[in-house]
C-alpha cells in the first residue's frame, strides 16, 4: 500500500541532545514537507523539499535541519538550538503543491 | 503577513443537523482553498478543496468561496458523530511549500 510511514510515534528528548524523526513515502511524490503542530494551534511549515538533495526553510526553521539524499525520505532533525521542541510533527508529500498527503506524526516531548 | 481565521469553537450540533464551519482569509490573490480534517492524535485528511466562486458539492460535504468576502465555508449535512473532529481551513500563499492553515474549528455531534 502506498503511503507516509513516520517514525517513532513517541519521542523523548533530553536537554542539549539532538534528535532525529524519521519520514519516508512510496507515492513516488516529489515534494516533502515538515509542519509542527502544537496544542490548539494551526499547522507551521518548518522545512519543504520540492526535488532531490534541495529543500527550502518555511516559517520556522530555526533550530531545525533537514536532508533529501533520495526522493523517498526527507528525516528531520531536531536540534538542541531548539528550546521549546514539544510538540507534534507532521510529515507530508505532495504531487501536486496544494494537495497534501500526512504521515501518522510524531510525538516529541522533553524529559 | 498571510493568515488564516477560524471560530475555534467547540461548533456543538445534534446528530442529523447540518453543521456550518466558516474561515476568512487575508491574501486577496489566493486560488485554491482547502478542508483538512483531523481526529484527536491523528493527522489532517484533505477532505474537500475549491478554487472557484461558489458551491462544490461532494456528498455530504459542501464548500463555498466567496472571494469579494475572502471567506470560505464547510457545510456537513445530516452530521454524524463520526464527524466529529477539527476542521482545518487552508488557503495556498502562492509560492512554493506556502500552504497557510487556520487553527481549526473542533466540531462535536452530540447522539
Amino acid at each position: 500500500d502506498g503511503g507516509i510511514t513516520q517514525s517513532p510515534k513517541y519521542l523523548f528528548r533530553k536537554e542539549g541532545q539532538n534528535v532525529t524523526l524519521s519520514c519516508e513515502q512510496n507515492l513516488n511524490h516529489d515534494a516533502m514537507y515538515w509542519y509542527r503542530q502544537d496544542p490548539g494551534q494551526g499547522l507551521r511549515l518548518i522545512y519543504y523539499s520540492q526535488i532531490v538533495n534541495d529543500f527550502q526553510k518555511g516559517d520556522i526553521a530555526e533550530g531545525y535541519s533537514v536532508s533529501r539524499e533520495k526522493k523517498e525520505s526527507f528525516p528531520l532533525t531536531v536540534t538542541s538550538a531548539q528550546k521549546n521542541p514539544t510538540a507534534f510533527y507532521l510529515c507530508a508529500s505532495s504531487r501536486t503543491v496544494e494537495k497534501l498527503f500526512f504521515g501518522s506524526g510524531t510525538q516529541l516531548s522533553v524529559l | 503577513q498571510k493568515e488564516v481565521e477560524q471560530n475555534s469553537g467547540p461548533l456543538s450540533v445534534p446528530e442529523g443537523a447540518i453543521a456550518s464551519l466558516n474561515c476568512t482569509y487575508s491574501d486577496r490573490g489566493s486560488q485554491s482553498f482547502f478542508w483538512y480534517r483531523q481526529y484527536s492524535g491523528k493527522s489532517p485528511e484533505l477532505i474537500m478543496f475549491i478554487y472557484s466562486n461558489g458551491d462544490k458539492e461532494d456528498g455530504r460535504f459542501t464548500a463555498q468561496l466567496n472571494k469579494a468576502s475572502q471567506y470560505v465555508s464547510l457545510l456537513i449535512r445530516d452530521s454524524q458523530p463520526s464527524d466529529s473532529a477539527t476542521y482545518l481551513c487552508a488557503f495556498y500563499g502562492g509560492s512554493q511549500g506556502n500552504l497557510i492553515f487556520g487553527k481549526g474549528t473542533k466540531l462535536s455531534v452530540k447522539p
